[in-house]
């Protein structure tokens, strides 16, 4: 089986300063990980997956995350926030059990002028 | 181009009712997939379609659950004698193949409400 452990459910963050949001995932096989925003009232975005490759991870609107297999984690980083980046943010994970998706719990991100 | 669209955006049903819920997915998608997301919580695995038929439904919670995509597009899942417990925001998403990380677009959900 695989899950996912989002730490924090909330990061209150000034505008303009950076963020990280801490993802750990388990799984006996290979996995693939993603992660998604929920802005309020609509569906699921991709931000960035990783599959192989190089660890880091570049997404959209300035996101980045590093995938550490030894310490099995995918934290999302920005260096700088906007205040339309408050929303929620999820962490997936597929590969042991097909392509379907396992999430993390979310953190919730408020960007404070 | 058109997004993967959920119809109704909203249901407000009794205990004890039956409801469908609609997914039209991105056109060409093969793969189609039912999550349940539930006040505070992540999105949670239902079911998923590869075409026509049910490739994995381990995450249906119980036989009052049920879907269906007879044509290979459009999704329809149906929920008989509902529970108060079954109020939950349904998102429904698409993918253009089944293959390992696939990217899977999400629509923006039918947020059911059990009275």
């Amino acid at each position: 089986a695989q899950s996912v452990t989002q730490l924090d459910s909330q990061v209150p963050v000034f505008e303009e300063a950076p963020v990280e949001l801490r993802c750990n995932y388990s799984s006996s096989v290979s996995v693939y990980l993603f992660w998604y925003v929920q802005y309020p009232n609509q569906g699921l975005q991709l931000l960035l997956k990783y599959l192989s490759g190089s660890t880091l991870v570049k997404g959209i609107n300035g996101f980045e995350a590093e995938f550490n297999k030894s310490q099995t984690s995918f934290h999302l980083r920005k260096p700088s926030v906007h205040i339309s980046d408050t929303a929620e943010y999820f962490c997936a994970v597929s590969g042991a059990a097909g392509n379907k998706l396992t999430f993390g719990g979310g953190t919730r991100v408020l960007v404070k002028p | 181009g058109a997004g993967v669209s959920q119809t109704p955006s909203n249901k407000v049903t009794e205990k004890g009712k039956y409801v469908e819920l609609r997914c039209d997915p991105i056109s060409g998608h093969t793969a189609l997939y039912w999550y349940r997301q539930s006040l505070g919580q992540g999105p949670e695995f239902l079911i998923y379609f590869q075409g026509t038929g049910a490739a994995d439904d381990s995450g249906l919670p119980n036989d009052r659950f049920f879907a269906v995509r007879p044509e290979g597009s459009v999704s329809t899942l149906k929920i008989q004698r509902t529970e108060r417990g079954d109020s939950a925001v349904y998102l429904c998403a698409s993918s253009l193949m089944d293959g390992h990380g696939e990217t899977q677009y999400f629509g923006p959900g039918t947020r059911l409400l059990v009275l």
